[in-house]
Parts: C-alpha cells; sequence; structure tokens
C-alpha cells in the first residue's frame, strides 16, 4: 500500500462548482499534513496545512480523519485560477523526517 | 536570498556523462531536501540536510548519486555517469528546521529540468 494515495483525476468541473478532493495515508504514526499546489512544470506551493479541528482559508476547507486516516480538500466556487495538481502531504511522526508527497490530483476549471 | 535558488534550470546531458545541479536555499534555513519527480509522477524523496547532522541519504536511487552542503548552506546533487531514466525535475526545498518543515511545510525551488539523452 502506497504511504499516500490520491485520486489522480482528472477532475474536470464548471466555473462555480464545488469540488472535493480526497487522500489517505497509511501510517497512523503520521502527525502533519498539508496540501500543496503544484501548477504546470512550476514547483509545489503550500496552499494549506491540515488540523485536527478542520481549517478553512477563503473558498478552500482542509478536514482531517485521524482514525480514517483520511484527509479532504474542499474548493467551493471554483475559479479558472484553481486549475493546478493539488498534492497530498503527510508527515511520519518520527524526528527527522522528511515529508511525503501523494503523486497529486489534477483539477481542470473551465468556463 | 529571496527564495530558494535552484540551478541550472534546464540540463540537457548525453547518456554517461556527469551532471551537478546547484541549490541555494532561503538565508537561514537550516533544512535542504531535494526530491526529483518524474513526468506524470509525484515526488521522490532522495536526500535531507540538517545543520551539521549526518544527512539522511535513505532516498537516493543508487550509488550514482550523491549530495553535499558546504558551510551548511549551498547544497549540490552529483548524479554520475547518467542514465535515461534519471531524466526529470530535480527539486530543492528548505525549512527553518526539519522540525519547523515538519510542522509547516518547505519552499521550493523552482526545479532543475534533466534530460538524459
Amino acid at each position: 500500500r502506497k504511504e499516500v494515495e490520491q485520486d489522480p483525476g482528472p477532475f474536470n468541473v464548471p466555473e462555480g462548482a464545488t469540488v472535493a478532493f480526497n487522500c489517505t495515508y497509511s501510517n497512523s504514526a503520521s502527525q502533519s499534513f498539508f496540501w500543496y499546489r503544484q501548477d504546470c512544470r512550476k514547483e509545489p506551493k503550500l496552499l494549506m496545512s491540515v488540523y485536527s479541528s478542520g481549517n478553512e482559508d477563503g473558498r478552500f476547507t482542509a478536514q482531517l480523519n485521524r482514525a480514517s486516516q483520511y484527509i479532504s480538500l474542499l474548493i467551493r466556487d471554483s475559479k479558472l485560477s484553481d486549475s493546478a495538481t493539488y498534492l497530498c502531504v503527510v508527515n511520519i511522526k518520527q524526528a527527522g523526517t522528511a515529508l511525503i508527497f501523494g503523486k497529486g490530483t489534477t483539477l481542470s476549471v473551465s468556463s | 536570498g529571496a527564495g530558494v535558488s535552484q540551478s541550472p534550470s534546464n540540463k540537457v546531458t548525453e547518456k554517461g556523462k556527469d551532471v551537478e545541479l546547484r541549490c541555494d536555499p532561503i538565508s537561514g534555513h537550516t533544512a535542504l531536501y531535494w526530491y526529483r519527480q518524474s513526468l506524470g509522477q509525484g515526488l521522490e524523496f532522495l536526500i535531507y540536510f540538517q545543520g551539521n547532522s549526518a544527512p539522511d541519504k535513505s532516498g537516493l536511487p543508487s550509488d550514482r548519486f550523491s549530495a553535499e552542503r558546504t558551510g551548511g548552506s549551498v547544497s549540490t546533487l552529483t548524479i554520475q555517469r547518467t542514465q535515461q531514466e534519471d531524466s526529470a525535475v530535480y527539486l530543492c526545498a528548505s525549512s527553518l528546521g526539519i522540525s519547523v518543515g515538519q510542522g509547516r511545510g518547505y519552499t521550493f525551488g523552482s526545479g532543475t529540468r534533466l534530460t538524459v539523452v
């Protein structure tokens, strides 16, 4: 089983739609969770951290379910500029461990 | 510097040649990471450096790959006797420290696109 799994998509949605991405992780000792965004031929950039209580940043909402080892990202009122690949990222609760990246879910928002 | 700087941005090399990729992290960032991303694939961890500690080399795919970090700042990733399967984007990232990176994420450079022909 891969450490971080995501549906690769692509998700094709119209502007204004609400879209949700899911991610599962295999190691129950995982401690920190993030969503990164990667535009085509660009480097990944941190979108938001994911907290146990859930957190929101504008149109973006992240949720964590530790019992199910499941992370989600909800994007409301999609914009054309949201088109990108969204990477689910976790870190294992061990000192000095690098972050583990999922392969990403591709979103395409059309007008 | 203001961001993580990588050079060259693109590199085309012949199979069997050695290449060196450079990363200049954000000033003051003690943790530096190398990942690679093959076409259509996720980020694959290669190696990381934290201060003066021994680097974690657990992700290096073969002994043709090595990296060093001089003076706790600039890092060089060297690939010897390159093979076609080494073609990928090599991404460098940094964070204030490994614990901070684990808690707040990393800042990535724009990468070096390596093509082995």
